[in-house]
C-alpha cells in the first residue's frame, strides 16, 4: 500500500524560527515535490527533486530550501519562517508519469 | 505556462443527484490526474487518464479526457455525504515523466440530505 508520510499535522512557530518540514515515502519513487496550498490560490510549488541530491526551483522558492540526502525523504527547510509562510504545505511522489500520491500535509502557523 | 481551470467552483447537490465537474486546459493535455480532498487534509489520488477519449471509473465516479478540448470530466452518479470534498484537477507534460504537476483550483462539493 503506497504510503507518504509527513512529520507533522499540525506545527506552530514563532517568526524567525528556522523550520523542518519532513516528508518520507516508501515506495521508492525517483520525483518528489513540495507544494504550499493556501485558499484562492490553490497548489503552488515551492520545490522539487527527481533524485538524490538534485532540486530544482518551483514557482515560489523564496525563503525555502530543501535537502534530499536520501531517496526516500525530502525536506523543506523555512530558513527564518515569517508570518506569510502560515500554510498548508503538502508533499508529493511520483514515479516518471505514473500515479502521483500525496502525504496528509503539515498545517503550519507562524505567529 | 499550463494553466488548469475548473467549474464550478463550488456545487452543492441534493443527495441522490448526478453531478459534472469540468477541467480545462490552456495547453495540449497529455494527461489528467483527479484528485479529492477532505478539508484540511492531504490530497486523495482517484484516477489518472493518458489517452485521449479514455474513460475511466471507480464506484460511483466517472472520468473522461477530451484531448481535442483540452477537457477533462468528473462525473459523479447517485451522490452521497461520502463524495463531499474538494475535488482538484492536474496535469503534467508527458514528453518527461519529471515534469511537477499544475493544478486547478479545486471545485468544492456539498451534498446535502
Amino acid at each position: 500500500d503506497v504510503k507518504v508520510t509527513q512529520s507533522s499535522r499540525y506545527l506552530v512557530k514563532r517568526t524567525g524560527e528556522k523550520v523542518f518540514l519532513e516528508c518520507v515515502q516508501d515506495m521508492d519513487h525517483e520525483n518528489m515535490f513540495w507544494y504550499r496550498q493556501d485558499p484562492g490560490l490553490g497548489l503552488r510549488l515551492i520545490y522539487f527533486s527527481y533524485d538524490v541530491k538534485m532540486k530544482e526551483k518551483g514557482d515560489i522558492p523564496e525563503g525555502y530550501s530543501v535537502s534530499r540526502e536520501k531517496k526516500e525523504r525530502f525536506s523543506l527547510i523555512l530558513e527564518s519562517a515569517s508570518t506569510n509562510q502560515t500554510s498548508m504545505y503538502l508533499c508529493a511522489t511520483r514515479q516518471a508519469s505514473y500515479e502521483q500520491y500525496f502525504g496528509p500535509g503539515t498545517r503550519l502557523t507562524v505567529t | 505556462s499550463q494553466e488548469l481551470e475548473q467549474s464550478p467552483q463550488s456545487l452543492i447537490v441534493q443527495e441522490g443527484k448526478n453531478l459534472t465537474i469540468n477541467c480545462t486546459s490552456s495547453k495540449t493535455l497529455y494527461g489528467l490526474y483527479w484528485y479529492k480532498q477532505k478539508y484540511g487534509e492531504g490530497l486523495i489520488f482517484l484516477m489518472m487518464l493518458q489517452k485521449g477519449g479514455e474513460e475511466k471509473s471507480h464506484e460511483k465516479i466517472t472520468a473522461k479526457l477530451d484531448e481535442k478540448k483540452q477537457q477533462s470530466s468528473l462525473h459523479i452518479t447517485a451522490s452521497q455525504p461520502s463524495h463531499a470534498g474538494i475535488y482538484l484537477c492536474g496535469a503534467g507534460a508527458w514528453n518527461s515523466g519529471n515534469t511537477p504537476l499544475v493544478f486547478g483550483k479545486g471545485t468544492r462539493l456539498s451534498v446535502i440530505a
